[in-house]
Order: structure tokens, then sequence, then C-alpha cells
């Protein structure tokens, strides 16, 4: 069965200090990672796609990473905006669309 | 513009009612997704259209009905729906296998149910 699962549920960070959220996955056919930024009350903020392993992307502060088994987001000097839920998906499945599996999350809170 | 739009922002409504959520999106995207979401939960797949036809459908109940007029634009028809379908209703879209190597799915804001 396909399985994504995230750590760790809930990380709290002092403003500026570095660290990472794991995404790992056993999935029968992979498409492609996503990595998503949810604040409460909204809908997904797409970041990164992943589709091969060695594939790196960045966006400012965030780095994402992908391995044959998981996935990484880095978070560098981390500021008190990037407070909200990383959400991590994996796309598996034949046909035009496939399917979104989505791990349940990290919950990131910066303090100042 | 990755901008996925969805009417109402909020919807309150009682178990007899009969209500539509709305979605549109302009990327040229072919498939549109319907998830729901509950309170510190992921969201969870409920439908796609590819094409403007239903190609998926996550064993939804009846209650709910999908409708994809056109490729711009994806319905979600309630009725009798009970109060644990009180949620946020997310829509997707993204581009297919056959129109792009890229299949990232962006979202509307959402839909905050509310059933009475």
């Amino acid at each position: 069965e396909d399985q994504v699962t995230q750590s760790p549920e809930a990380l709290r960070l002092q403003e500026g200090e570095s660290s990472s959220l794991n995404c790992s996955y056993t999935v029968s056919g992979l498409r492609g990672l996503f990595w998503y930024r949810q604040d409460p009350g909204k809908g997904p903020e797409f970041l990164f796609t992943l589709y091969s392993a060695g594939e790196e992307k960045e966006k400012e502060r965030l780095k994402a990473t992908l391995t044959k088994k998981e996935s990484f987001l880095h978070i560098t000097a981390p500021k008190p905006e990037d407070s909200a839920t990383y959400l991590c998906a994996v796309l598996t499945g034949s046909g035009n669309t496939g399917k979104l599996i989505f791990g349940q999350g990290t919950t990131l809170q910066v303090k100042p | 513009d990755t901008e996925v739009t969805q009417t109402p922002k909020h919807l309150v409504m009682g178990m007899t009612n009969k209500k539509s959520l709305k979605c549109e999106q302009h990327m040229g995207h072919r498939a549109m997704y319907w998830y729901k979401q509950k309170a510190k939960k992921p969201p969870e797949l409920m439908f796609v259209y590819s094409y403007e036809k239903l190609s998926i459908n996550e064993s939804v109940p009846s209650r709910f009905s999908p409708e994809c007029p056109n490729s711009s634009l994806l319905n979600l028809h309630l009725h009798a729906l009970q109060p644990e379908d009180s949620a946020l209703y997310l829509c997707a879209s993204s581009h297919t296998r056959s129109t792009s190597g890229k299949y990232e799915q962006y979202f509307g804001p959402g839909t905050r149910l509310t059933v009475t």
C-alpha cells in the first residue's frame, strides 16, 4: 500500500535556527513528489516538485531534496513568517492525472 | 498566473438544504480535483476530472455530486449532508500527462462548510 510519512509532527524553532523536515514514502510508482505550505484556514500553496533521486530545488530560505526513499525540506535561518504546516505529497498511479497521496504534515512554529 | 478561485468562502447549510460549491481556473489545466480537509488532517481526494470527464471517484457518498461544465469550471453539488460533512472543501487543478511533464496541482483557498 502506498504510504507517506512526515516527521516530526510539530517543530518549534527560534528565529534563525536552521532545521529539516522529513518525508519518507513507499509507493509502487513515483511520478513526482510535491511540497506544499498551508496556513490555517487556507488552501495549500505549491512550493516544489521533485521528480528524480538527487534532484534539488531552492526558494528563498527553503531547499527540497529527494532520494529514492525520502525527501527533506531544509529551512535555513527561518523567520516567524515561515510558521505554517508543510505538507509532502507523492503522485502515483497510471492514467492522465494519477493521485496525490499526502503525508500528515509538519506544523512549524518559528519564534522571534 | 497560478490562481484557482472558489466561491463561496464560507457556507452554512441545514441537512435538508441543496447548495453548490464553485471553482474556476484559467491556467489551461485539463484536470480538476475536489478534496475534503478536516481540521489538522491532510486533504483527502474526493473526485478527479480529466478533460471534463469524471475519471476518479474515491467512493464518495452520493449526497456529493460533482459537475464539470467546461474546462475552466468545476462544481460540487451538495444535498442532504450530515454534520460530519463539515470541513474545508478544496478545489485544485493541474496539467495532465498528455499536455505537460509537470503535474503540480494548484489549490484554491477553499470553502469552509458547516452543516447544522
